[in-house]
């Protein structure tokens, strides 16, 4: 079974606007973290966001927020007035394991930002 | 700071013909490195980690192996390859400990084709 599920593979949204990407995610880990990557065209991965399982808060990070709903296991990413430069791969991963080294990406949205 | 090295950038390479992809990290020590795949437009598929020298997992069973000689030093290599083996593959680096709260940093990638 996939660990981590992105069930939009593309998205559009117009710039300024708000956008949120979806992210569900199966473990029976107590501890585990979620990240969110951007993967521009040039293919390096860029960290965007961070979430502990124990954080009751939700992360932020500037224009972006991370919307954690444990118990439904979904950690969505939110992008706050989207920018043309926002037009990337976005993927979701979670990183569980004794020592914490499984590291599990999902399929990727792929956001497209208009003008 | 740290930074994490990976060359050749790209690569062709006829089917058959022996692969070495090299990656390197500065500025840290005793990190925990790990070699992906991406295919075009996909998700990217974890092949192997290393948590210190000489120790590697492997997740998926291939053609390929990997090696770490040295504590920054992490190749990835095939005596012999095949079409399928084409792809984007991407070096990454994590500080081990309490690794849940700590991301993966990604190197630039090598993108591999076999002709």
């Amino acid at each position: 079974a996939q660990k981590i599920t992105q069930t939009q593979p593309g998205m559009f949204v117009q710039e300024k606007e708000a956008v949120t990407l979806d992210c569900t995610y199966d473990t029976s880990d107590q501890s585990y973290g979620l990240f969110w990557y951007k993967q521009p065209s040039s293919g390096e991965m860029i960290f965007l966001i961070y979430q502990g399982s124990y954080d009751e808060q939700n992360a932020t990070e500037g224009r972006y927020s991370l919307n954690f709903q444990k118990a439904r296991k979904s950690a969505n990413l939110v992008i706050s007035a989207s920018q043309l430069g926002d037009s990337a791969m976005y993927f979701c991963a979670m990183r569980e394991g004794n020592y914490g080294q499984n590291f599990v990406f999902g399929p990727g949205t792929r956001l497209s930002v208009l003008p | 700071s740290q930074t994490i090295h990976q060359w050749p950038a790209t690569l062709v390479q006829p089917v058959g013909s022996p692969l070495s992809l090299e990656c390197t990290v500065e500025g840290t020590s005793n990190p925990n490195l790990y070699w992906y795949r991406q295919a075009a437009g996909r998700g990217l598929q974890l092949l192997f980690y290393s948590v210190g020298i000489g120790q590697i997992s492997s997740e998926v069973p291939q053609n390929l192996s990997a090696s770490r000689p040295q504590d920054r030093q992490f190749i990835l290599s095939s005596k012999k390859l095949l079409l399928s083996d084409s792809g984007f593959y991407l070096c990454a680096w994590s500080s081990s400990g309490n690794l849940i709260t700590y991301e993966q940093y990604f190197g630039p990638g090598t993108r591999l084709t076999v002709t």
